[in-house]
């Protein structure tokens, strides 16, 4: 299995409240990506990192920044949790060998709960 | 761009029924084809994929063949088990891009 830590796996806060979610690999993959997973909706990525420092927006990216300082960890911060952010989400990575044929692995997941 | 529909679920089987779940694509260049599963709880996990035109991807008695000519990479078992039941994702990689596109999932209900 592949080494990918996400904590805190469940979570509840208040609106208006900041939250920070942690992605940790043990892989030294290049590729970090953070998803939401809602009912209806399937995954949607939210933000993806391509190497230390470098970052991009995905999909649903309002109301989310993200920061790779290590290869090893991607955080994803809520500024102001909201409860349309009520979600599960979900830490991926990816070596990036072979463009186009190299599998994501996931995360356990973070239920988050923002009342 | 690229897009990956699956068929709606739930799919409701009883123990032993033969699985398809159809995915079809759109996509620029030659896609790589995956299928995800994620149990209850956990994470998605790679259950197969296939890298080229008529290629067949199998695991674990799941098998898909990768269509070109239909656009289409449908998932099928020949036996399901009550384990089987789960979310399965089909997605695609193409164009060097290392961002896939998913379909929303489809829901698998194996009843003893």
């Amino acid at each position: 299995d592949a080494g990918i830590t996400q904590s805190p796996r469940h979570k509840v806060t208040e609106t208006g409240t900041p939250v920070t979610l942690r992605c940790h690999q043990t892989e030294n993959h290049r590729y970090m990506y953070w998803y939401r997973q809602d009912p209806g909706h399937g995954l949607r990525l939210i933000h993806y990192s391509y190497g230390v420092k470098d970052t991009d927006k995905g999909e649903v990216s309002d109301g989310y920044s993200v920061s790779r300082s290590k290869t090893e960890d991607f955080l994803l911060t809520l500024e102001s949790a909201t409860s349309s952010q009520t979600s599960v989400y979900f830490c991926a990575i990816s070596d990036g060998q072979g463009a186009n044929t190299g599998e994501l692995f996931f995360g356990e997941g973070s239920r988050l709960t923002v009342l | 761009g690229n897009s990956v529909t699956q068929m709606e679920g739930p799919v409701t089987l009883s123990e032993e029924a033969f699985l398809t779940i159809n995915c079809t694509y759109t996509a620029t260049g030659y896609p790589s084809l995956f299928w995800y599963v994620q149990y209850p709880g956990e994470g998605l996990q790679l259950l197969l994929k296939a890298t080229k035109a008529d290629d067949k991807g199998s695991n674990k008695g799941f098998e898909a063949t990768y269509r070109k000519e239909t656009t289409s990479f449908h998932l099928e078992k020949g036996s399901v088990q009550v384990s089987d039941s789960a979310v399965y994702f089909c997605a695609l990689r193409s164009g060097g891009s290392y961002i896939p596109t998913f379909g929303r999932g489809t829901s698998l209900i194996v009843h003893p």
